[in-house]
């Protein structure tokens, strides 16, 4: 059954704002959580990821914060831009499945000029 | 864009036929996966493999079947039991068990 819940699903932000997407995943054992960016009929591409090791994870305007004892994670993007728009994905790693993954459903972001 | 390649990009087949979609990959990863992408949700891993010749059942294999003869290779056969075969059809490979996965452009499949 599904594992991780993503909201919102929707979001639209004036350039230069922020944007906050969240996950909750309920397995307590996930370890590893990744976020995807997928363009209108691309491929996901990785964005940043984030081990149960550490709390937050920073790459330039992207950020991510894992909460393990709340089991929920955020993907923060700052000072939005148009080609931040997209479709966002969060997912948690399944444990002891090898390499299988629960996604959540999607956070369409309109990065509006 | 390149690594992980999906063909055909768009397919369309009558209701009743088996199709077969292709996914291969150069960047010599041990693990593959095929994974359904419909509107509104998140994505449903159909099978996987993680060594050649071996493959196992995703959480919605019913109406799909795969091979993995060659490393390079795991073709996805959308077989005509699968009674919702419309959809967005992703094919991902990853280095080992604890890797990020590469996905793959997509084959978006109509079935009339």
């Amino acid at each position: 059954g599904e594992n991780v819940e993503q909201h919102p699903s929707t979001l639209s932000v004036q350039e230069g704002d922020s944007a906050v997407i969240k996950c909750t995943y309920s397995d307590s054992a996930s370890n590893y959580f990744p976020w995807y960016k997928q363009e209108l009929g691309k491929r996901p591409q990785l964005i940043i990821d984030i081990r149960s090791n550490v709390g937050e994870k920073k790459d330039q305007r992207i950020a991510v914060t894992l909460n393990k004892t709340a089991k929920h994670f955020s993907l923060h993007i700052t000072e939005t831009q148009p080609e931040d728009s997209a479709v966002y994905f969060c997912a948690a790693r399944r444990p002891n499945t090898g390499n299988q993954f629960y996604f959540g459903t999607g956070t369409s972001l309109t990065v509006i000029p | 864009d390149g690594g992980i390649t999906q063909s055909p990009k768009y397919l369309f087949r009558k209701e009743g036929q088996n199709v077969t979609l292709s996914c291969e990959q150069n960047l010599n990863h041990d693990a593959m996966y095929w994974y359904r992408q419909d509107p509104g949700q998140g994505l449903r891993l159909i099978y996987y493999s993680q060594i050649v010749n071996d493959f196992q059942k995703g959480d919605i294999a019913e109406g799909y079947s795969v091979s993995r003869e060659k490393k390079e290779s795991f073709p996805l056969t959308v077989t005509s039991a699968q009674k919702n075969p419309t959809a967005f059809y992703l094919c991902a490979s990853s280095r080992g068990q604890n890797n990020e996965q590469y996905f793959g452009p997509g084959t978006r499949l109509t079935v009339t």
